[in-house]
């Protein structure tokens, strides 16, 4: 079975101070990975994704993934964080079986000033 | 990228009213839609997936004769709540998954807000 854990409910950073979200799944071939953000009231928007060849990935907004087969892991991380950047961020994934889509339970993301 | 459309984004219904919300993919065809509830400071919960002329797969749980979903066509799915009451006050997504796509990436849309008075 599928899983997809995320580390912390809730994590509050400074300004200007790297983010770090955790997300680790578990699945018994490498699977297509994901993080999404979601603002307030809106639906969730593609940060960034892995589905072959470097894992190191970059996505929008200054983010980046570091996909590790051998820690079954996908942490989500941003060098410096933006007010903007406060919102709630989901990892997910899809085992290469296109009819299903697994879901981490979220991280909230606070940037303090 | 791929634009998933949700209409209407807010909706206040009374109890025992049926709603409609409708998801469209605007720039691709999608052969597969998905329909999540989220409760407030919670995941997303995978009500059912659509296929394209097809009946709906129903996750376990979910009222398939409560929550209706019809997905006539390539870029449209819709969800209806059926005599709806105070508890199916929820925010509800879907998402769509491209015919042309092989890296099972979502798109999402951006919501509906269903409060049930």
């Amino acid at each position: 079975a599928q899983s997809v854990t995320q580390l912390g409910s809730h994590v509050s950073v400074s300004e200007g101070a790297l983010v770090l979200l955790r997300c680790n799944y578990s699945s018994s071939v490498p699977p297509y990975l994901f993080w999404y953000v979601q603002y307030p009231n809106q639906g969730l928007q593609l940060l960034l994704k892995y589905t072959t060849g470097a894992t190191l990935v970059k996505g929008i907004n200054g983010f980046e993934a570091e996909f590790k087969k051998s820690e079954t892991s996908f942490h989500l991380t941003k060098p410096s964080a933006h007010m903007s950047d406060a919102a709630e961020y989901f990892c997910a994934v899809n085992p290469r079986n296109f009819n299903k889509f697994y879901f981490g339970s979220g991280t909230k993301l606070n940037v303090k000033p | 990228g791929a634009v998933v459309s949700q209409h209407p984004s807010w909706v206040i219904c009374k109890s025992g009213t049926s709603v409609k919300i409708e998801c469209r993919s605007l720039d691709f065809q999608a052969t597969t839609m998905f329909w999540y509830r989220q409760f407030p400071k919670q995941s997303l919960m995978l009500m059912a997936t659509s296929n394209e002329g097809s009946k709906a797969t129903y996750e376990q749980g979910v009222e398939k004769d409560k929550f209706l979903i019809n997905h006539a066509s390539l870029t449209l799915s819709t969800l209806t709540v059926t005599s709806a009451h105070p508890e199916d006050s929820s925010f509800y997504i879907c998402s769509a998954r491209s015919r042309d796509a092989n890296t099972g990436e979502l798109f999402f849309g951006e919501g509906s807000r269903l409060t049930v008075l």
